[in-house]
């Protein structure tokens, strides 16, 4: 078992609409989680932190369930320049906190 | 604030061949990371550092790559020999702090070796 999955889509859906991706860990020690942004042939940026609580910045919502070992990003209406990788980011649970391991990405279509 | 800058942006080199990237990374940032992308993954992390001492480099081929960061600063990556399965774009990285800060990603060099 992979230590972060994530389903790799493609999820093709049209602009307006509200899609959701979900992302799993398997080493319960791990201390935080973040999704990261990825476009084609750039680098990846920071789209948001996950708190235990749940968090929120526009469109994008962002949660945690530590029981379940996964967390999820829903994306409301959904605009053409979305269309890119989402990575899952999952650090911490080693000795020193260090360990950092990014999922494969699930890419997101947005069609007119 | 300037980014991360690293350096070549393409190399194409022959198997066996040896090649060495830098990266220098966001002024004051202590933490250093080193990735390596394969078409279709996401990033595997090589090696971090913090300031000019390793922290991680559990999934570093010790047998062909080698990293150093003097002074904590700037840092290079080398591969010697190159293999196939090298092919792959290399992320520099670097953070603040060591665990829940963002990281801030350089431009990648995007290595072929054939």
């Amino acid at each position: 078992r992979k230590e972060v999955e994530q389903d790799p889509g493609p999820f093709n859906v049209p602009e307006g609409a509200t899609v959701a991706f979900n992302c799993t860990y398997s080493n319960s020690a791990s201390q935080s989680f973040f999704w990261y942004r990825q476009d084609c042939r750039k680098e990846p940026k920071l789209l948001m932190s996950v708190y235990s609580s749940g968090n929120e910045d526009g469109r994008f919502t962002a949660q945690l369930n530590r029981a379940s070992q996964y967390i999820s990003l829903l994306i409301r209406d959904s605009k053409l320049s979305d269309s890119a990788t989402y990575l899952c980011v999952v650090k911490g649970g080693d000795t020193g906190g260090f360990k950092t391991i990014f999922g494969a990405g699930t890419r997101l279509f947005v069609k007119a | 604030e300037a980014g991360v800058a690293q350096s070549p942006r393409y190399k194409i080199i022959e198997k066996r061949q040896s090649v060495a990237f830098w990266c220098n990374p966001i002024s004051g940032h202590a933490t250093l990371y080193w990735y390596q992308q394969i078409l279709g993954q996401g990033p595997k992390l090589l090696i971090q550092f913090q300031n000019n001492g390793v922290v991680d480099d559990s999934q570093l081929p010790k047998d062909r790559f080698s990293a150093e960061r003097l002074k904590g600063v700037d840092s290079t990556l080398k591969i010697q020999p190159a293999k196939l399965e090298d092919s792959a774009v290399y992320l520099c990285a670097s953070s603040s702090r060591k665990g829940e800060y963002e990281q801030f990603f350089g431009p990648g060099t995007r290595l072929t070796v054939l």
